[in-house]
């Protein structure tokens, strides 16, 4: 079957790092896609990653590893505003996207 | 950047009656649409992949003949909720596929059905 397992929560101190994983298994695979989702509101897209690698845009980064059905989202220099529940989703060949269940993810002072 | 536009953001009804919810592209002609529903504290489920000119795809376990969807345009696509009851409750979110499978999402309808 198709599964993506994420962590349900996170905490982390304002200023620090914070590293998101995410695995996965499809039915084939057409790219892995982070989401930021803030209560009340519609995901806004973070990153899309397809080929192996670390993909670095400002404080956030995503890593995929495909061999490994393996990603994961780097956040640096963490905001109180970054407190927010991450979504990991795969697009399997049907351009179907599996959602896991999202990372709640807390910024403490 | 591209934006998909969803209407209306929010929308109070009677049970029974139906809602429509509309899902625009606007600067960028969306070959696939998504429609999801969230409940609360659970992450997006997809309802139905709807593809321009044809049938869309329903999820098993999505009632077809209650949740309408169609996609008659590259821009547009519509979700209606027919005979709506109280347990339709949710926030639904469409979102819009680029050739190169970039996926914009809007800004999600939620949906309280009195």
């Amino acid at each position: 079957g198709q599964n993506i397992d994420q962590p349900t929560e996170m905490t982390a101190t304002e200023g620090a790092i914070v590293q998101i994983n995410c695995t996965y298994q499809t039915s084939g695979f057409n790219g892995l896609f982070w989401y930021q989702q803030h209560a009340g509101e519609a995901p806004t897209f973070l990153s899309y990653n397809v080929l192996d690698g670390l993909e670095e845009k400002g404080r956030f980064s995503s890593f995929l590893s495909r061999s490994k059905g393996y990603s994961y989202l780097l956040l640096k220099e963490l905001q109180m505003k970054d407190s927010a529940s991450y979504l990991c989703a795969a697009m399997d060949s049907n351009y179907q996207l599996i959602w896991g269940a999202g990372t709640k993810l807390i910024i403490k002072p | 950047g591209a934006v998909v536009s969803q209407h209306p953001s929010w929308v109070i009804c009677k049970s029974g009656t139906s809602v429509k919810i509309e899902c625009r592209s606007l600067d960028f002609q969306a070959t696939t649409m998504f429609w999801y529903r969230q409940f609360p504290k659970q992450s997006l489920m997809l309802m139905a992949t709807s593809n321009e000119g044809s049938k869309a795809t329903y999820e098993q376990g999505v009632e077809k003949d209650k949740f309408l969807i169609n996609h008659a345009s590259l821009t547009l696509s519509t979700l209606t909720v027919t005979s709506a009851h109280p347990e339709d409750s949710s926030f639904y979110i469409c979102s819009a596929m680029l050739r190169d499978t970039n996926i914009h999402f809007g800004n999600g309808t939620r949906l309280t059905v009195t």
